[in-house]
């Protein structure tokens, strides 16, 4: 009930590619869903974030797609290159006491080839 | 820009042992978390802390782990007495004025704990 399934778990394209990262929900009390980028040695980057009743938002060259009636949602990566490389992870955000709580995917490792 | 700082960078210890990972959040936030990730595996809800009381913990946060906030800059994440299983990469994150909607988490740079 509270999972986010994510695939694939890796991913290797041609710079300039479109890798298309997707994720699927059960809990309908999700509100919010965020994607986080982590490189190595580092902790997982807010990149993007979309709530529920937008079906696309777009940011530079990353874009997310949500369908609330299939409760899944996807991110796209347009030209991408080399710099990209990294591994990205989608996430649930739920109300959860007095703070949020989000709940993750369990990530992708995107490699762009230059 | 601000940013959560964590320290050490890597814990070896012993089974058994107790250890304590300190984070220093984004100063002025009001919300602290402890997530961790084991190796290749996904990234895990542990405890979400506020007004300095615990709001939230997971199952995985059980009697052997606690949290506390000693001073105004510090969150510190206590393991009593480590297990193997306890291994993994631990991320502190802290969150601004509000826990509303769009409020976004941001994460340090880890901890990896060893556990022999």
């Amino acid at each position: 009930q509270q999972q986010v399934k994510q695939s694939p778990q890796s991913l290797i394209v041609q710079k300039g590619g479109i890798p298309i990262i997707n994720c699927a929900y059960e809990n309908t009390a999700f509100d919010y869903f965020p994607w986080y980028q982590q490189f190595p040695g580092k902790g997982p980057a807010l990149l993007i974030a979309i709530r529920p009743d937008v079906s696309e938002k777009k940011e530079g060259r990353f874009t997310i797609s949500f369908n609330k009636s299939a409760k899944q949602f996807s991110l796209h990566i347009m030209d991408s290159q080399p710099g990209d490389s990294a591994t990205y992870f989608c996430a649930a955000s739920i109300s959860s006491g007095s703070a949020r709580q989000l709940t993750f995917g369990s990530g992708t490792q995107l490699t762009v080839l230059p | 820009e601000p940013e959560v700082t964590q320290t050490p960078s890597h814990q070896v210890t012993q089974m058994g042992q107790e250890v304590i990972l300190r984070c220093v959040p984004i100063s002025n936030h009001l919300y602290f978390y402890w997530y961790r990730q084991i190796l290749g595996q996904k990234v895990e809800f542990l405890v979400s802390f506020y007004n300095n009381e615990i709001s939230e913990k997971s199952e995985i946060f059980d009697d052997q782990f606690s949290v506390e906030r000693p001073d105004g800059s510090n969150f510190t994440l206590k393991i009593r007495s480590t297990k193997l299983e306890d291994s993994a990469m631990y991320f502190c994150a802290s969150s601004g004025y509000r826990a509303s909607l769009t409020d976004t988490q941001y994460f340090g740079p880890g901890t990896r704990l060893t556990v022999l």
